[in-house]
């Protein structure tokens, strides 16, 4: 069964300082990735995704993430974090014949 | 605006009793799921419906169940079968099953008296 790591739970960081959330996933064919964010009693939202082509996707507010077949991960990476930042973020794999699967979340919380 | 609404936003749930959360959407997506969420859990996939009248088992299906009418409502009713309610419920809806995006709704926080 297709699954997703998230190999860490909270990550603290100073505003203006870089991040990488880590993520892995288990499968032997051709997936779609995606990353999510959840703000505080909220819903989630969709920050990207990769489907095909360029394995560096970008969102509109400074995040990337690099899809690595050989290594099966999807880490998103931020230059530098800004406060608004803070929010919990979930790596998510569809293997195209099941349900999207989610990783734990990874809580981030920028630090003045 | 279009957009996906859940409700309520807490519910309270005694013992023994059902309860039915909303769900509705008016993006005209095939797709709806149920998912729940409890700390350090991540989400879990409770039903989902890829069309109208039609409905598959998640990974954590026993003690909840749903219905699929229309195609812009998927309620959810949380059983007496279900021991350990208390989580934070999210609908989401798709176009499709593969590869698309899935839109949330902002989540229903059900409690146990």
């Amino acid at each position: 069964a297709q699954s997703v790591t998230q190999l860490d739970s909270q990550v603290p960081v100073f505003e203006e300082a870089p991040v990488e959330l880590r993520c892995n996933y288990s499968s032997s064919v051709s997936v779609y990735l995606f990353w999510y964010v959840q703000y505080p009693n909220q819903g989630l939202q969709l920050l990207l995704k990769y489907l095909s082509g360029s394995t560096l996707v970008e969102s509109i507010n400074g995040f990337e993430a690099e899809f690595n077949k050989s290594q099966t991960s999807f880490h998103l990476r931020k230059p530098s974090v800004h406060i608004s930042d803070t929010a919990e973020y979930f790596c998510a794999v569809d293997s195209g014949n099941t349900p999207l699967v989610f990783g734990k979340g990874t809580r981030l919380s920028v630090i003045a | 605006d279009g957009g996906i609404t859940q409700s309520p936003k807490y519910l309270f749930r005694k013992e023994g009793q059902n309860v039915t959360l909303s769900c509705e959407q008016n993006l005209n997506h095939d797709a709806m799921y149920w998912y729940r969420q409890d700390p350090g859990q991540g989400l879990r996939l409770i039903y989902y419906s890829q069309i109208v009248n039609d409905f598959q088992k998640g990974d954590i299906a026993e003690g909840y169940s749903v219905s699929r009418e229309k195609k812009e409502s998927f309620p959810l009713t949380v059983t007496s079968a279900q021991k350990n309610p208390t989580a934070f419920y999210l609908c989401a809806s798709s176009t499709g099953t593969s590869g698309e995006t899935q839109y949330f709704g902002p989540g229903t926080r059900l409690l146990v008296l």
